[in-house]
């Protein structure tokens, strides 16, 4: 069965600052990949997916992941955070074939003026 | 294009009462899907459906949870007699299903607290 960590519980971040979110994955093949953002009150949204090819993802909002396959990791980045970024944010894993996503526990970010 | 439209937004019930909470798709995604999320933690599918028929169940807790799907299109999650430990958020997402996506579309969510 597929798993998912997310290594850092609570992220404080200063605006216009880095951000770099940890995910680990198991499954037994090459899955595929989530980061979905949830803002308060609000449902979850997709920021970006990896299904193959190219191991640097591009999302929405000015995000980007990267697969790493030797550290089954799929880390999430954005160069300058907004104050708006703030949320909690999720990685998740999906088999191949079945699309059924199991999702980490969540890392809550909080931008700081 | 609409989004995912679940209700009631918020519930508040005594425990071993039942409540039930409805969710609407977005228009011809075949697949739904049912997601608990407790304070802290990450969503847990509950149940998915394909159309009306039941694709994965096996992390419902089938002695007071249920859910249907009756005409392929929305979905109704009961759960009866409600403990305290269902407190949650119940997150409902459906997707297209086809071979290249696996997009989950969510809805905002229904908060329910057991008393």
């Amino acid at each position: 069965a597929q798993s998912v960590t997310q290594p850092d519980i609570h992220i404080t971040v200063s605006e216009g600052a880095s951000l770099e979110l940890r995910c680990n994955y198991s499954y037994g093949a090459t899955p595929y990949l989530f980061w979905y953002v949830q803002s308060p009150g609000q449902g979850l949204q997709l920021l970006l997916k990896y299904f193959s090819g190219d191991t640097l993802v591009q999302g929405i909002k000015g995000f980007e992941a990267e697969f790493k396959r030797s550290q089954s990791s799929f880390n999430l980045r954005k160069p300058s955070v907004h104050w708006s970024d703030a949320a909690e944010y999720f990685c998740a894993v999906a088999g191949v074939n079945d699309y059924k996503l199991s999702f980490g526990a969540g890392t809550t970010v909080t931008v700081r003026a | 294009e609409a989004g995912v439209a679940q209700s009631p937004r918020y519930k508040i019930i005594e425990k071993r009462q039942s409540v039930a909470f409805w969710c609407n798709p977005i228009s011809g995604h075949a697949t739904l899907y049912w997601y608990q999320q407790i304070l802290g933690q990450g969503p847990k599918l509950l149940i998915q459906f394909q159309n009306n028929g039941v694709v994965d169940d096996s992390q419902l807790p089938k002695d007071r949870f249920s859910a249907e799907r009756l005409k392929g299109v929305d979905s109704t999650l009961k759960i009866q007699p409600a403990k305290l430990e269902d407190s949650a958020v119940y997150l409902c997402a459906s997707s297209l299903a086809g071979p290249n996506t696996g997009e989950l579309f969510f809805g905002e969510g229904s908060r329910l607290t057991v008393l």
